[in-house]
């Protein structure tokens, strides 16, 4: 069975700085796929970034982007430039390619931007 | 595309009373899955299909029913409501393995229960 652990509850930063939320997770796995989701106030979750453990490159989108350690079996994120907008829980998940069906999820990273 | 919808936004049950949570999807996704998210918690799942006609258990499946006659719909039964299942439910849908976007989960916008 995977699991998936974040190890930060909470996190603050102040507007346009650069935080970095930690994901590592335990798999027997050679392939598989990566992703963080983000829950703003309004419930919504929405799909962040994605990444696949074969694909050596991390993968970016716009501000946000990752840290992908498959040998240390580390996932982290990096928001840069912080708007008032990323406040919200962060989720990492994992699934594997091969035969998954269902994601697990990290218990989550509370993000606070500070004006 | 309207992506995955669910209704009702909100509702509130009394105690012992049934009902049901509907859930769709227009993406031809053919797994969808329910999960409850308890106040400041993550995500746990309750059931799962990866077809029509097919479905199977999550981590927290008592107290509650689905079934998934068609590709687009799963709808979940709560049967006799009980206050431990005062939660937020999302509805989620992805493509399986074959596909270029395959395992990116779509959610709904959630479903607020209260049971008093």
């Amino acid at each position: 069975a995977q699991t998936v652990t974040q190890s930060q509850p909470e996190m603050s930063v102040q507007e346009a700085e650069t935080v970095t939320l930690s994901c590592t997770y335990d798999t027997s796995e050679n392939n598989y796929y990566l992703f963080w989701y983000k829950q703003p106030p309004s419930r919504q979750m929405i799909l962040v970034i994605r990444q696949e453990a074969y694909k050596q490159q991390n993968a970016t989108e716009n501000r946000f982007s990752v840290n992908f350690q498959k040998a240390a079996k580390s996932f982290s994120l990096k928001i840069s430039d912080s708007q008032l907008g990323d406040t919200a829980m962060y989720f990492c998940a994992f699934i594997p390619k091969w035969g998954g069906n269902k994601l697990t999820f990290g218990g989550g990273t509370r993000v606070l931007v500070k004006p | 595309n309207a992506g995955v919808t669910q209704t009702p936004k909100f509702r509130i049950l009394k105690i012992g009373q049934s009902m049901t949570l509907q859930c769709a999807q227009d993406m031809n996704h053919n797994y969808m899955y329910w999960y409850r998210q308890d106040p400041g918690m993550g995500l746990k799942l309750i059931y799962y299909s990866v077809g029509a006609g097919i479905t199977d258990k999550g981590e927290v499946p008592n107290g509650y029913n689905v079934s998934r006659s068609t590709t687009e719909d799963f709808p979940l039964r709560l049967e006799l409501a009980a206050p431990s299942q005062t939660s937020v439910y999302f509805c989620a849908s992805m493509f399986g393995q074959g596909s270029d976007l395959a395992y990116e989960q779509y959610f709904g916008p959630g479903t607020r229960l209260t049971v008093t």
